[in-house]
């Protein structure tokens, strides 16, 4: 069975402009999640995605948005990009919203680095 | 909030011994908690996962333990062996504010062959 993939692996933006990156579940699941990696706050919860509906969201500014489609990828797109917005953006897939049961399988991420 | 410390942030140890690695959660209020190694540049792979009413779990040489009451886990390696080396994370699911999971800072373990 595939892994959670991400596209591009590596990307490089200048500040202000925008981006959209791109994740496919494993098969069969249906929610998403996406965080946010710097070494300095570590990882951050971004948004959470079932069905195609955003069940929960981080503290994060509105320029970072998502969404799910009814195959179950997921995009999240940053607008006006910041340096600050340079980090390891990782993708999760788990089988059911149930939190109390459910494995995270996670993806290699997508490396933004923000010029 | 849900606050997760994971102490110490680097530990190097021989290859061979058994080790234990700490995680601590100030809110007991949990769904569950998982252990994840995050090799570098690379993302996470779920190593265990210990529900709520769980009070440990094990996967071959790993023996992960969960005490809710003190907010504390640990995760347990056998016989270490240079291919553990990585970053091994915590994360704990609860049901308090609009996250899923809240993860530590994270253990950078290295074994010395």
């Amino acid at each position: 069975k595939a892994g959670v993939t991400q596209t591009p692996r590596y990307l490089i933006k200048t500040r202000g402009q925008q981006v959209t990156l791109s994740c496919s579940p494993i098969s069969g699941h249906r929610s998403v999640s996406w965080y946010q990696q710097t070494p300095g706050q570590g990882l951050q919860f971004l948004f959470e995605y079932f069905s195609e509906t955003q069940r929960n969201k981080g503290n994060f500014p509105g320029r970072f948005s998502g969404r799910q489609f009814s195959n179950s990828r997921s995009e999240m797109n940053v607008s006006t990009l910041e340096l600050g917005d340079s980090a390891l953006y990782l993708c999760a897939s788990s089988l059911t919203d149930r939190l109390s049961t459910d494995t995270q399988y996670f993806g290699p991420g997508t490396r933004l680095t923000v010029l | 909030k849900q606050e997760v410390t994971q102490i110490p942030a680097a530990l190097s140890v021989p290859e061979g011994e058994n080790l234990v690695l700490n995680c601590s959660f100030t809110d007991s209020a949990i769904y569950n908690l998982q252990w994840f190694r995050q090799d570098p540049g690379k993302g996470l792979t779920s190593l265990l996962l210990i529900q709520s009413s769980q009070r440990e779990q094990t996967s071959g040489r790993l023996n992960a333990s969960l005490d809710k009451s003190s907010g504390r886990s640990t995760l347990y390696i056998a016989a270490s062996q240079p291919g553990d080396s990585a970053t091994y994370l915590c994360a704990v699911g609860y049901n308090f504010g609009n996250e899923k999971l809240t993860f530590g800072t994270g253990t950078r373990l290295t074994i010395i062959p």
